[in-house]
């Protein structure tokens, strides 16, 4: 299996910051990658695809990069509706896997 | 607008078997992997299968042996079934439909349903 490890486990921000989250893969998954946002009761919502790639209607402020084993997601000026947890998930092979989750908090 | 609506009993004893359904809303059946995915309280997201249009599946190793999962095409339904569940299988489950043009990665997900083993 893929291990998908993700940091920081919680981070916690102001409004207007930014915000930086990382996700290694425990081998290459060339840029099969995506990020989502999760809220309390809620499901996931999809917000990066293929790594680099924002889903349609995700704020610009929200920016993921990298390929092979290292990829980041970036919240640039960080709003209220922000706080969340946010995971990684590879789509290289199966099982399919996810990182275990960065919790962004209010400061 | 593609909407995934699940259904399923919420309360099991051990050794039963978790059933869920999850119907589709919108949007073409066919030509989509259609995934069950969990989550523990508190915990991270556990990818458990998928199954493809055609009907072909791929199961998580790690559940492979209780795990079922098969699609009615003409009610634009699939179905989840775990078997000889246990308290470690309390969790909330998530349908999901994949992203169009990606096929194992998850662009639309049922509203979850909690699923408690208990005796």
């Amino acid at each position: 299996d893929i291990q998908m490890t993700q940091s920081p486990s919680s981070v916690s921000a102001s409004v207007g910051d930014r915000v930086t989250i990382t996700c290694r893969a425990s081998q290459g998954i060339s840029s099969w990658l995506a990020w989502y946002q999760q809220k309390p009761g809620k499901a996931p919502k999809l917000l990066i695809y293929a790594a680099s790639s924002l889903q349609s209607g995700v704020p610009s402020r929200f920016s993921g990069s990298g390929s092979g084993t290292d990829f980041t997601l970036t919240i640039f000026s960080l709003q209220p509706e922000d706080f969340a947890t946010y995971y990684c998930q590879q789509a290289n092979s199966f099982p399919l896997t996810f990182g275990g989750g960065t919790k962004v908090e209010i400061k | 607008q593609v909407q995934l609506q699940q259904w399923g009993a919420g309360l099991l004893k051990p050794s039963e078997t978790l059933s869920l359904t999850c119907a589709v809303y919108g949007g073409s059946f066919s030509g989509f992997h259609w995934s069950w995915i969990r989550q523990p309280a508190g915990k991270g997201l556990e990818w458990i299968g998928k199954i493809s249009h055609s009907g072909s599946t791929n199961y998580n190793p790690s559940l492979k042996s209780r795990v079922t999962i098969s699609l009615d095409t003409s009610k634009n339904q699939f179905s989840l079934k775990l078997s000889s569940v246990t308290a470690a299988d309390t969790a909330v489950y998530y349908c999901a439909r994949a992203y169009s043009g990606y096929d194992y990665l998850f662009g639309y997900w049922g509203q979850g349903t909690l699923v408690t083993v208990s005796s």
